[in-house]
């Protein structure tokens, strides 16, 4: 069973529309949760990370959040720009770190 | 700064070749880390080196090796390579800041094994 489900698999928006990211995991205890944008053909770059005792960190116009009693968190983005299409992973680290398979967002204009 | 690089950007090989994967990275990080990404699947840990001189192996090792050449430069390597290599390799650096560590990734490999 996959440890970081990240959910929904893939996501077409209108541009200027906002849109929610959903990671639910069973990973236990952990010390942080990173979210990281990969466009296509490049590698993932990182939006956030929040240490197990944070629940909100905002990059722009993205913000996360963390329930750590639910185990889950979302990746919020704000007035979606075409520039936003691209893979959106989480991953969650303890002495490991487990990547999710990624949310695949597609802004239209 | 460039970040983090690596060479080759494509490669095509047979069943049974080798070749190596190279990285650089220009941060002065202690930490570099090589992954692969396959069609539906998060990225996996193939081997990590926490620092010059050090490496260890992550959840899918087996059919690889790596070197830790100096503090900017990450290698890894196929011996004979096989279909089931045929994937993204990502290479990546990190450094601890307070209690946690950034991971930067360079723009990947495409590897393809007929």
């Amino acid at each position: 069973k996959n440890q970081v489900e990240q959910s929904p698999q893939s996501l077409i928006i209108l541009e200027g529309k906002n849109c929610t990211l959903q990671c639910n995991y069973t990973v236990s205890p952990f010390s942080n949760l990173r979210w990281y944008k990969q466009d296509t053909g490049r590698g993932p770059v990182s939006l956030t990370i929040m240490t197990f005792s944070e629940n909100t960190k905002s990059n722009g116009r993205y913000t996360a959040t963390l329930d750590a009693d639910t185990k889950q968190s979302s990746l919020h983005i704000t007035a979606s720009q075409l520039s936003d299409s691209a893979s959106y992973i989480c991953v969650v680290c303890d002495d490991k770190i487990i990547f999710g398979k990624g949310t695949r967002l597609h802004i239209l204009p | 700064n460039a970040g983090v690089t690596q060479t080759p950007k494509f490669q095509v090989l047979k069943t049974g070749q080798s070749m190596t994967l190279q990285c650089a990275q220009d941060m002065n990080h202690n930490s570099m880390y090589w992954y692969r990404q396959d069609p539906g699947m998060g990225l996996r840990l193939i081997y990590y080196s926490a620092s010059e001189g050090t490496t260890d192996k992550g959840e899918v090792p087996n059919g690889y090796n790596v070197s830790r050449l100096n503090k900017r430069e990450f290698s890894l390597r196929l011996e004979s390579a096989a279909p089931s290599q045929t994937s993204v390799y990502f290479c990546a650096s990190s450094e601890l800041r307070g209690n946690t560590d950034t991971q930067y990734f360079g723009p990947g490999t495409r590897l393809t094994v007929l």
